[in-house]
């Protein structure tokens, strides 16, 4: 079955590069997805790559993904307060046909000034 | 385009009450699914559409109920309200991009709390 995994907590100075893990189960999964929850919101897009690349950068954003071992990570360069809410890995199950996507618990983003 | 709307955005149920959380969406998009986040948690999806007409269970269906009469329209039912479904309830909607990803959009959520 479907399992996405990711640490609760990572603190980082601001300045700092953060560094967001994630790994998944699923092998047919064919995007990867990062959102983030700021508080008392709901869930943000803020990147996805496709599973047959290893690597998409865009702005402070970089996602690295290791297929081979199921690992995807989200760094963020350059680290701000404003980066500070809850990012979501989530893969889509795109072979049930229903195109929903399965989430992670989680990890919080706290950035210290 | 006001995006993915949610009402109410806080509800506070007795036992056995039951409500509807009403969910409307002005993209024209034929996706649509409802979530539940539990404290600490990651969204579970209890119900989802791929059109109007067309329901199906996602993995947390029970206690539950949708409809689908309209494309912009995805009210999710519960009619003996319990203590185990205090969560925040999403909505979302979504479409399959020319590149083949598929873009979900989040409502803002509503709290629900089940004494």
């Amino acid at each position: 079955g479907e399992d996405v995994e990711q640490s609760l907590f990572l603190s980082v100075r601001e300045g700092d590069s953060s560094v967001i893990n994630c790994t998944y189960t699923d092998s047919s999964s064919t995007y990867l997805y990062w959102y983030k929850q700021e508080p008392g919101a709901g869930l943000q897009l803020l990147t996805y790559i496709f599973s047959n690349m290893d690597m998409k950068q865009d702005q402070r954003l970089t996602v690295l993904l290791n297929k081979k071992d199921k690992h995807l990570s989200l760094r963020i360069a350059d680290t701000q307060t404003g980066d500070s809410a809850i990012y979501f890995c989530a893969e889509s199950m795109e072979d049930t046909g229903r195109r929903a996507l399965t989430f992670g618990s989680g990890t919080r983003l706290q950035v210290q000034p | 385009n006001a995006g993915v709307t949610q009402t109410p955005k806080f509800r506070i149920l007795k036992i056995g009450q039951s409500m509807t959380l009403q969910c409307t969406q002005d993209m024209n998009h034929n996706y649509m699914y409802w979530y539940r986040q539990d404290p600490g948690m990651g969204l579970k999806l209890i119900y989802y559409s791929v059109g109007a007409g067309i329901t199906d269970k996602g993995e947390v269906p029970n206690g539950y109920n949708v409809s689908r009469s309209t494309t912009e329209d995805f009210p999710l039912r519960l009619e003996l309200a319990a203590p185990s479904q205090t969560s925040v309830y999403f909505c979302a909607s979504s479409y399959r991009s020319t590149r083949g990803t598929d873009t979900q959009y989040f409502g803002p959520g509503t709290r629900l709390t089940v004494l």
